[in-house]
């Protein structure tokens, strides 16, 4: 079985930019959670999805945004990005809520 | 609010030495428990999680660790390190009542030298 796919792995933006993330969690997972580790903070949650909702949100402002679609497949935005946004993404999928999640290699994501 | 503590930043280690990272934790409510391995420029990999029954848990290279309850703590051992063991441990918790989302420690940098 596939693992959790990200994409893209690498991306270079420029400040005030917008981008979108893609992660294809594992067959069969419904519920897929976004993550962003950076040195300073560490691994923060941002969001979980599950059967095309939202039902948890981090601490993060607005900018940040998400969705799910009917295969599951899930995608993060970051609008008018910021130097701090730089950070490892990472997306995670479940078959059920309470279930292990299993991580995706992440997006490296660097804003100049 | 759930908060994780690692008590360790940085752990090193000879190799075949036993090891023991710390991990505790902060809840109202109960949790689920894990630990998970991030090898330098990868995702990260579950390596054990408790969810109930046996407090000790045990991974297939080794590692196990046990939740205490009453200390709210969930430490990770291994009798004898591999130098394949270096890697960055993240302790996390996962409250009962939301599904989905992991609340990471800080992480443990494990460094095992011949």
């Amino acid at each position: 079985k596939a693992g959790v796919t990200q994409t893209p792995r690498y991306l270079i933006k420029t400040r005030g930019q917008q981008v979108t993330l893609s992660c294809s969690p594992i067959s069969g997972h419904r519920s897929v959670s976004w993550y962003q580790q950076t040195p300073g903070q560490g691994l923060q949650f941002l969001f979980e999805y599950f059967s095309e909702t939202q039902r948890n949100k981090g601490n993060f402002p607005g900018r940040f945004s998400g969705r799910q679609f009917s295969n599951s497949r899930s995608e993060m935005n970051v609008s008018t990005l910021e130097l701090g946004d730089s950070a490892l993404y990472l997306c995670a999928s479940s078959l059920a809520r309470e279930d292990e999640q299993y991580f995706g290699p992440g997006t490296r994501l660097t804003v100049t | 609010a759930q908060s994780v503590t690692q008590l360790d930043s940085q752990v090193p280690v000879f190799e075949e030495a036993p090891v023991e990272l710390r991990c505790n934790y902060s809840s109202s409510v109960s949790v689920y428990l894990f630990w998970y391995v991030q090898y330098p420029n990868q995702g990260l990999q579950l390596l054990l999680k408790y969810l109930s029954g046996s407090t000790l848990v045990e991974s297939i290279n080794g590692f196990e660790a046990e939740f205490n309850k009453s200390q709210t703590s969930f430490h990770l051992r291994k009798p004898s390190v591999h130098i394949s063991d270096t890697a960055e441990y993240f302790c996390a918790v996962t409250p009962y009542n939301q599904g989905g989302k992991l609340i990471f420690g800080q992480g443990t940098e494990l460094s095992v030298k011949p």
